[in-house]
């Protein structure tokens, strides 16, 4: 049961342009969400992150976007730079109890970025 | 130097061999946990430690063990190895005091298991 969900596996957008990336969650549970980062032969890095009683939140050139009703939430890169490719990953957590403290990721989607 | 560290970066075994994967850490995060990625089906967590006496399992965690031989390292053991074991696997940290559930993971190891 994949309760984080990257339904897109691939993303290619022009240099300059937005880059909106999807994820969608079951789990009514989750409060919290973050973005990671992956480049090729190293570890997902942290880029942005988001809590539920928020619906935006902004990081320079990065906004995340909650929506708590369609359990969906967007990454939004603008402008998108060649830099910026790499793969991207959802991950979702929930409060209290044994879920403490845990990420549930969802599949990762395939940024590309062209010059 | 980098925060959170795994040995070795990359491993090719045969099915039935014993092997262990470690992590070290130097951020004094309590918290550690073990994550296989694999191609379409993103990262998923195999075993998690919330302090040295405590360890869970995680949603996959069949045919893995794990040791926390102190709050730095946080070992993970495949104690007869197949095929399907084949894929990327990341070591990773929080500290929960931050309160947002962070977590810094190591540059990983590619394992294929012949």
């Amino acid at each position: 049961d994949q309760q984080v969900k990257q339904n897109s596996p691939s993303l290619s957008v022009q240099e300059g342009r937005i880059s909106i990336l999807n994820c969608d969650y079951t789990n009514s549970m989750f409060d919290y969400f973050l973005w990671y980062k992956k480049y090729p032969a190293e570890g997902p890095t942290f880029l942005i992150s988001i809590s539920s009683i928020k619906d935006k939140n902004e990081d320079g050139r990065f906004t995340v976007f909650l929506n708590k009703s369609a359990k969906h939430l967007s990454l939004h890169i603008v402008p998108s730079q060649p830099g910026d490719s790499a793969v991207y990953f959802c991950a979702a957590s929930a409060p209290g109890g044994t879920s403490y403290g845990k990420l549930t990721f969802g599949q990762g989607t395939i940024l590309t970025v062209h010059p | 130097d980098a925060d959170v560290t795994q040995t070795p970066r990359n491993r090719i075994t045969k099915t039935g061999k014993r092997i262990m994967l470690e992590c070290s850490q130097t951020k004094g995060h309590d918290r550690m946990y073990w994550y296989r990625q694999d191609p379409g089906l993103g990262l998923r967590l195999i075993y998690y430690s919330f302090d040295v006496k405590d360890i869970n399992k995680g949603e996959i965690s069949d045919g893995y063990s794990v040791s926390r031989q102190a709050q730095a390292k946080f070992s993970l053991s495949l104690e007869s190895a197949i095929p399907n074991q084949t894929a990327l696997y990341f070591c990773a940290t929080s500290d929960p005091r931050t309160g947002n559930n962070e977590q810094f993971f190591g540059p990983g190891t590619r394992l294929t298991v012949l």
